[in-house]
């Protein structure tokens, strides 16, 4: 019943540190996506895995590392936080069905960097 | 990337109120979907909707696709209703990597 579960939900980090989002999700779906979204603005995709074993770049992919652990975890490190990366981030899982793609969000970590 | 666009950019209506929100592509898809994100910032799938028409209680939407746009509607429209309304789009075979629209801002008023 859980979905999509992402920590932290919040975290101030001092600029250049790093830190690690954790996401994880129980539908056995092979695609994960870390997005990021700024006020006033769409979500932006920063990386996403198509498959266990796979990652690729997004729009905004610079800052940021991902690492698709299994199937149902996948990560996103920030190696030295900036402050232009304050951002709330979403991590999605999706899946290909007969009534077309389903995409499913976390709830989201709010990220303030100072 | 994908342009999207959507209008308008903020709506305030009455409850009962019904509306109509606009999303405008740049480019051919595949794949087009309808979010609700609510006031707590969680996003809801509404639609999943490449062409054609569907409908889901009060709500429903459509998508032209030769035409390069789709619209969602909101009728009778209730305070839980408020949030913000974002189309997303995406072409190849990795349909969740999305290009999202700015959003529509709905308040609706008791």
């Amino acid at each position: 019943n859980a979905g999509v579960t992402q920590t932290p939900k919040f975290q101030v980090l001092k600029t250049g540190q790093s830190m690690t989002l954790q996401c994880a999700q129980d539908m056995n779906h092979n695609s994960m996506y870390w997005y990021r979204q700024d006020p006033g603005m769409g979500l932006r995709l920063i990386y996403y895995s198509a498959s266990e074993g796979t990652t690729d770049k997004g729009e905004v992919p610079n800052g940021y590392n991902v690492s698709r652990l299994n199937k149902r975890e996948f990560s996103l490190r920030l190696e030295s936080a900036a402050p232009s990366q304050t951002s709330v981030y979403f991590c999605a899982s999706s899946a290909q069905g007969l009534s077309g793609n389903t995409i499913y969000f976390g709830e989201g970590s709010w990220l303030t960097v100072v | 990337g994908i342009q999207v666009e959507q209008s308008p950019p903020d709506l305030i209506l009455q409850e009962g109120a019904n509306s109509t929100l606009r999303c405008n592509f740049s480019d051919s898809v595949n794949n087009l979907q309808w979010f609700h994100q609510n006031p707590w910032g969680q996003l809801i799938n509404l639609f999943y909707i490449p062409s054609g028409t569907k409908q889901n209680g009060r709500l429903s939407a459509t998508t032209v696709a030769t035409e390069r746009y789709s619209l969602l509607y909101i009728s009778s429209s209730q305070t839980t209703d408020s949030g913000v309304y974002f189309c997303a789009v995406a072409r190849g075979s990795t349909l969740g990597r999305l290009y999202f629209g700015r959003g529509t801002q709905l308040t609706v008023w008791p």
